[in-house]
């Protein structure tokens, strides 16, 4: 069975300033999807950035980050320009590719992430 | 409405109450799911729905009890439940399989914070 790990219960980072979330992951498949979400204090559970395990290229959106290394299964996570808005638990996954139909998502226990003013 | 809704957001129970808790998407998804967050665990997923027939049950006790309808909505009916349910419940929605090349992300309601006495 496939399994997440965060290894960073909290971590903090100055406003303005660049913070790295680490994500590992254990699986013996070789096509899958890699996601991070974002859960606020308000408890909405927000897609942050998500990456095909096909794909060489790292995933970028906006501020958000990923540097993915396959072969070292790991997903690690960079905000660039910390904003208050961004303080909230951090939560990555992983998804089979599924040949049909559904697979579930796999979820690490997280990082809550606080930012400093 | 947009996005995922969950009501209610807050859920006071009793352990010989019966409730339930709805799920509706505006996404145009076919599959749902439910998720159980417990405080210092990982998401635990419980239920999911795809083209409105059940695809997994998670070995979820059968006091918790899954309803999907339509594509649009899905219910979790409780009954003598315990006080180590209470938990955030989150519902998530995506579409059930969007092909080799698709991405079939999954979206999050609010969650409803259940609290078992």
């Amino acid at each position: 069975a496939q399994t997440v790990t965060q290894s960073q219960p909290e971590m903090s980072v100055q406003e303005a300033e660049t913070v790295t979330l680490s994500c590992t992951y254990d699986t013996s498949e070789s096509d899958y999807y890699l996601f991070w979400y974002k859960q606020p204090p308000s408890r909405q559970m927000i897609l942050v950035i998500r990456q095909e395990a096909y794909k060489q290229q790292n995933a970028t959106e906006n501020r958000f980050s990923v540097n993915f290394q396959k072969a070292a299964k790991s997903f690690s996570l960079k905000i660039s320009d910390s904003q208050l808005g961004d303080a909230a638990m951090y939560f990555c996954a992983y998804r089979s590719r599924p040949n049909s139909g559904n697979t579930p998502l796999v979820f690490g226990k997280g990082t809550r992430l606080s930012v400093i003013a | 409405e947009t996005g995922v809704t969950q009501t209610p957001r807050h859920l006071v129970m009793g352990m010989t109450n019966k409730k339930s808790l709805k799920c509706e998407q505006h996404l145009g998804h076919n599959a749902m799911y439910w998720y159980k967050q417990s405080a210092k665990k990982p998401l635990e997923l419980m239920f999911v729905y795809s083209l409105e027939e059940r695809v997994e049950n998670n070995s979820v006790p059968s006091r918790f009890s899954p309803e999907c309808p339509n594509s649009s909505h899905l219910f979790l009916h409780l009954h003598t439940l315990q006080p180590e349910d209470s938990a955030l419940y989150l519902c998530a929605s995506s579409q059930a399989w969007a092909g080799p090349q698709g991405t079939d992300t999954q979206y999050f309601g609010p969650g409803t914070r259940l609290t078992v006495l």
